[in-house]
């Protein structure tokens, strides 16, 4: 099915190990994004690439890096995880910032760290 | 902050009812979007409204945006029990259009 594919769906770090989400869009969107929600909130922004080549930081941007590989694919990368980084990450994609069908988001990343 | 506010933070009604979530924010938007979370799922988009409209449809949803009081509400009407979920509203702020900001959602509970 078209959509945001994530991988992976679930992971464990140790304290201080790194690791890099993927995800991949098959729609041909410009733009995507890369959230974070934890329990009983709503969605940070971490980073967020309107086209390819570009990448900004969102709301929530320390302790993370992330990759514009190309028009379908963008990583997020944490360097050096810590137990505050524990959450579920969900990247999502749009075709303009203003599409009026909105974003469409993957089934997330919960990760967890140790 | 853009962040929106939202009220209800939970809410539980009987299938057959409308239930009404409303959203509000603090400085001037561009375009504000209502989003739906199935409990242990992604977002899916619901509707956008731009800062020019102030009401809109989409089958059993009803939105309305009120920029001067800076305040949006998304009516659901004969809930069903599939309505069941988190809703989110969401905005684009009119000076940094890059960045969609969420509030912290309402909890919606429908029983049969």
């Amino acid at each position: 099915n078209a959509g945001v594919t994530q991988t992976p769906k679930f992971q464990v770090l140790k304290t201080g190990q790194s690791m890099t989400l993927q995800c991949a869009q098959d729609m041909n969107h410009n733009s995507m994004y890369w959230y974070r929600q934890d329990p009983g909130m709503g969605l940070r922004l971490i980073y967020y690439s309107a086209s390819e080549g570009t990448t900004d930081k969102g709301e929530v941007p320390n302790g993370y890096n992330v990759s514009r590989l190309n028009k379908r694919e963008f990583s997020l990368r944490l360097e050096s995880a810590a137990p505050s980084q524990t959450s579920v990450y969900f990247c999502a994609s749009s075709e303009t910032w203003d599409s009026p069908y909105g974003y469409t988001f993957g089934s997330g990343t919960r990760l967890t760290v140790v | 902050s853009q962040q929106g506010e939202e009220d209800p933070q939970a809410l539980s009604i009987q299938e057959g009812e409308n239930a009404t979530m409303n959203c509000s924010y603090k400085t001037s938007i561009n375009n504000l979007q209502w989003y739906r979370q199935n409990s242990g799922r992604g977002l899916v988009h619901l509707i956008l409204i731009r800062s020019n409209e102030r009401e809109k449809h989409s089958g059993r949803l009803r939105v309305t945006l009120d920029t001067s009081k800076k305040s949006s509400s998304l009516l659901i009407t004969a809930s069903r029990a599939a309505d069941t979920a988190s809703y989110f509203c969401a905005m684009h702020g009119s000076s940094n259009t890059g960045k969609l900001i969420f509030g912290q959602g309402t909890t919606l509970q429908v029983k049969p």
